[in-house]
């Protein structure tokens, strides 16, 4: 089993749309969760920390599920901007990042 | 504030050469990694940093791989002799220290390797 585990799609949805994703990982005693986005050819950039309590910003919402090990991604209202790779990031109890293979998502008019 | 610089931005090679690769981070920040992505995949650590010492190198292919962070700030990364399969981006990446949750990284622009 991968340590971190992300269905690469792609998520083709419509502008307005409701989509999520979700990062499943192994290592139990992981300590801290990130989403990345990722646009083509370019360097991957922090779109959210996941907190133990979830977190949301704006049109963006992250949960934690320690129990079964996973983290979402929820967008609302769908725009032809949000059209990217989302990569979850988990960092180890020994501070050690993995990153998931990344999810696409291709958001059309 | 500047972020991170990588150069070369493209290098293409044949295998069996060497190649290398820089990175200078944000200033201030302790933490270096080095990472690894081929196309369709996530990043692969190949080798972190604080200040100059190795935090991890476990993936690291230390048999034509090497890295270095020598005082702290700048790094290089080399690979001698290039394979086919090395031909990926080579992302850099700065944090401001590793050891604390919610640390968050930022990636420079990368260098496209394509070994022909």
């Amino acid at each position: 089993r991968k340590e971190v585990e992300q269905d690469p799609g792609p998520f083709n949805v419509p502008e307005g749309a409701t989509v999520a994703f979700n990062c499943t990982y192994s290592n139990s005693a992981s300590q801290s969760f990130f989403w990345y986005r990722q646009d083509c050819r370019k360097e991957p950039k922090l779109l959210m920390s996941v907190y133990s309590s979830g977190n949301e910003d704006g049109r963006f919402t992250a949960q934690l599920n320690r129990a079964s090990q996973y983290i979402s991604l929820l967008i609302r209202d769908s725009k032809l901007s949000d059209s990217a790779t989302y990569l979850c990031a988990v960092i180890t109890g020994s501070y050690i990042p993995t990153f998931g293979r990344g999810t696409s998502l291709i958001v059309h008019p | 504030e500047a972020g991170v610089a990588q150069s070369p931005r493209y290098k293409i090679i044949e295998k069996r050469q060497s190649v290398a690769f820089w990175c200078n981070p944000i200033s201030g920040h302790a933490t270096l990694y080095w990472y690894q992505q081929i196309l369709g995949q996530g990043p692969k650590l190949l080798i972190q940093f604080q200040n100059n010492g190795v935090v991890d190198d476990s993936q690291l292919p230390k048999d034509r791989f090497s890295a270095e962070r020598l005082k702290g700030v700048d790094s290089t990364l080399k690979i001698q002799p290039a394979k086919l399969e090395d031909s990926a981006v080579y992302l850099c990446a700065s944090s401001l220290v590793s050891g604390i949750p919610y640390n968050e990284q930022f990636f420079g622009p990368g260098t496209r390797l394509t070994v022909l």
